[in-house]
């Protein structure tokens, strides 16, 4: 069974352009969460979607947002970005929702703002 | 607002048990606690999951007192492949995911 996706591996982007970040979670997944990752503030939840509808959101400001599709794929959108962007992006697959179920993790989007 | 602490770093020998704490507050009755192991340009890694009293798999050990305040991950003999960064991870109530800072394991030959 193939593992949690993710692409690209590494972007490079400059202040006040938006990215858009892809994960594929595992088949048969339905919940896919994304979190943050940074030297300072290690791992920090960013928001977690089931079944095409979020169902939880850490704090994170509004330029952050993500979606996902029928197929459970999952986007994350960041607009307008800052140099506190520059981060490891993760997101994570389970069968059930991230609170109490095993997360499989993807091996996550280098980011990196200029 | 709730918050998880570990330690920053261990060090710790080839074939010795090593014992990491993580301390939560305002954890709930039913809110699992889970660990997870992460290596350098991996994602974490699932070790373990329990929520009271303790749990064993083939891999470790979660020791949870009764006041759930706190949990232990217990690593048996541990060797130089278990060098990594193991993060404490709750849910509350509230649908707040914290991890905790995560503590970077160093084993020495």
């Amino acid at each position: 069974k193939a593992g949690v996706t993710q692409t690209p591996r590494y972007l490079i982007k400059t202040r006040g352009q938006q990215v858009t970040l892809s994960c594929s979670p595992i088949s048969g997944h339905r919940s896919v969460s994304w979190y943050q990752q940074t030297p300072g503030q290690g791992l920090q939840f960013l928001f977690e979607y089931f079944s095409e509808t979020q169902r939880n959101k850490g704090n994170f400001p509004g330029r952050f947002s993500g979606r996902q599709f029928s197929n459970s794929r999952s986007e994350m959108n960041v607009s307008t970005l800052e140099l506190g962007d520059s981060a490891l992006y993760l997101c994570a697959s389970s069968l059930g929702g991230s609170l109490g179920n095993e997360q499989f993790f993807g091996p996550g989007t280098r980011l990196t703002v200029l | 607002l709730a918050k998880t602490t570990q330690p920053i770093s261990m060090d710790s020998y080839e074939g010795q048990e090593v014992n990491i704490t993580c301390s939560h507050n305002n954890i709930a009755t039913n809110d699992y606690i889970t660990w997870y192991q992460q290596f350098p340009s991996q994602g974490p890694r699932f070790i373990i999951q329990g929520y009271k009293t303790k749990v064993t798999n083939e891999v470790a050990s979660l020791f949870i007192p009764a006041d759930r305040k706190s949990s232990t991950l217990s690593l048996p003999r541990v060797s130089l492949s278990d060098t990594a960064v193991y993060y404490c991870l709750v849910g509350y109530r509230d649908d707040k995911i914290i991890f905790g800072k995560g503590t970077r394991l160093h084993i020495l030959p």
